[in-house]
């Protein structure tokens, strides 16, 4: 059975404060890891896919990581509109994905 | 924007009565997904459906049916509506990419049962 821990559940950074975001996961054949934002009240929206270890993805201060057993999200800098909590996602040998239960980020100006 | 709408977008309804929410997507896209976000738990698959009326059971699927009649809507009903069926209901549909598969949301439903 595929499982996908986040860590940690709640992160409260200062604006500018840097810092990182865990996704460990075990699934039999990694098809792709997903990286989606979520804010209060709305469905996820989607920010990367890595799929190889050793791939990294940007997206302005977001910066995502892979390895064979977890994934990192890092947030360079952060500003009050990066709060938000993020969820990790992997994809096996089929079209379904396993969710973890997300890192609620809180930055203060 | 993938075209995703959800409705209602949000109901409050009674035990035991039946419940339809309704997935609606303007892209013409094969895969549609039907997820519940729980706190604690995260997005959990209720169904899916893999085209016009082929659908299959996710990991939470007691309780629920789907139907997908035509390809730009996927509904879920709920039979007989239980507490333990509060939540936010996603749907999404899938691109395919070719070696993946980026999923992408509706804005959901929150359902109250009473």
């Amino acid at each position: 059975e595929d499982q996908v821990t986040q860590s940690p559940e709640a992160l409260r950074l200062q604006e500018g404060e840097s810092s990182s975001l865990n996704c460990s996961y075990t699934v039999s054949g990694l098809r792709g890891l997903f990286w989606y934002r979520q804010d209060p009240g709305k469905g996820p929206e989607f920010l990367f896919t890595l799929y190889s270890a050793g791939e990294e993805k940007e997206k302005e201060r977001l910066k995502a990581t892979l390895t064979k057993k977890e994934s990192f999200l890092h947030i360079t800098a952060p500003k009050p509109e990066d709060s938000a909590t993020y969820l990790c996602a992997v994809q096996a040998n089929d079209y379904k994905l396993s969710f973890g239960a997300g890192t609620t980020v809180t930055v203060r100006a | 924007d993938a075209g995703i709408t959800q409705s209602p977008r949000h109901k409050v309804t009674e035990t035991g009565t039946p419940v339809t929410l309704r997935c609606h997507q303007t892209e013409n896209h094969r895969y549609m997904y039907w997820y519940r976000q729980d706190p604690g738990h995260g997005l959990r698959l209720i169904h899916y459906s893999y085209g016009v009326k082929d659908t299959d059971k996710g990991e939470v699927s007691d309780g629920y049916s789907v139907s997908r009649s035509k390809t730009e809507d996927f509904l879920l009903t709920l039979e007989s509506a239980t507490s333990s069926q509060t939540s936010v209901y996603f749907c999404a549909i899938s691109v395919d990419s070719g070696r993946h598969n980026e999923q992408f949301f509706g804005p959901g439903t929150r359902l109250t049962v009473l």
